[in-house]
């Protein structure tokens, strides 16, 4: 059974950094893109970061680049999105979640973890 | 990828088909996702017409030109959720379905 579990989320001042985690089992980690989506409470999704099975491709959302950084450890199974100078529209729900392809991934998420709130607030 | 349109709401009465859309996508990388309220997002339709090992048949996808849409037939009570399309990881607003 595939299972995703985030952690590290968290109430943070603004400007200051996070870093997430999601520890993968069930799947040959190694084989797959993996992916970073938010979702403010009660809005809609917004894909955040992915990367490639490598770690040779990884792209980003507009409204991250340049602070966050997505990093993974194939060994240790496990996904990471370092977030930087966080801001208060960064509130939201972080999911990781599992692309069907390896390589560089198509975008299709067939597996989701249950999230972790990351709260930016003074 | 540009933005995906979706309707904010349909709703439907049991046993009945309602179709929602997708508008801005011409690619046949389009997925579509359920959520359950309070659940994370679950994959139901990749492709465009492809159902996942394990998603009811009463699902289904397809699209002509730049319009995607997901149709599902035989509405239950347990379909109430929001569903939102995606293509290159750009997602739809999202539907909210309620079965009336």
């Amino acid at each position: 059974e595939v299972q995703l579990v985030e952690s590290g989320g968290g109430l943070v001042q603004p400007g200051r950094s996070l870093r997430l985690s999601c520890a993968a089992s069930g799947f040959t980690f190694n084989d797959y893109a993996m992916h970073w989506v938010r979702q403010v409470p009660g809005k809609g999704l917004e894909w955040v970061s992915s990367i490639s099975w490598n770690s040779v491709s990884i792209g980003y959302a507009d409204s991250v680049k340049g602070r966050f950084t997505i990093s993974r450890d194939n060994a240790k199974k496990s996904l990471y999105l370092r977030m930087n100078s966080l801001r208060p529209e960064d509130t939201a729900l972080y999911y990781c979640a599992k692309d069907r392809e390896s390589g560089g991934g198509d975008y299709i998420f067939d597996y989701w973890g249950q999230g972790t709130l990351v709260t930016v607030s003074s | 990828q540009s933005a995906l349109t979706q309707p904010a709401s349909v709703s439907g009465s049991p046993g009945q088909s309602i179709t929602i859309s997708c508008t801005g996508t011409s690619s046949d990388l389009v997925s579509w996702y359920q959520q359950l309220p309070g659940k994370a997002p679950k994959l139901m339709i990749y492709e465009v017409t492809k159902r996942p090992s394990g998603v009811s048949n009463r699902f289904s996808g397809s699209k002509s030109g730049n319009t995607a849409s997901l149709t599902i037939s035989g509405l239950q009570a347990e379909d109430e959720a929001d569903y939102y399309c995606c293509s290159y990881g750009v997602f739809g607003g999202g539907t909210k379905l309620t079965v009336l």
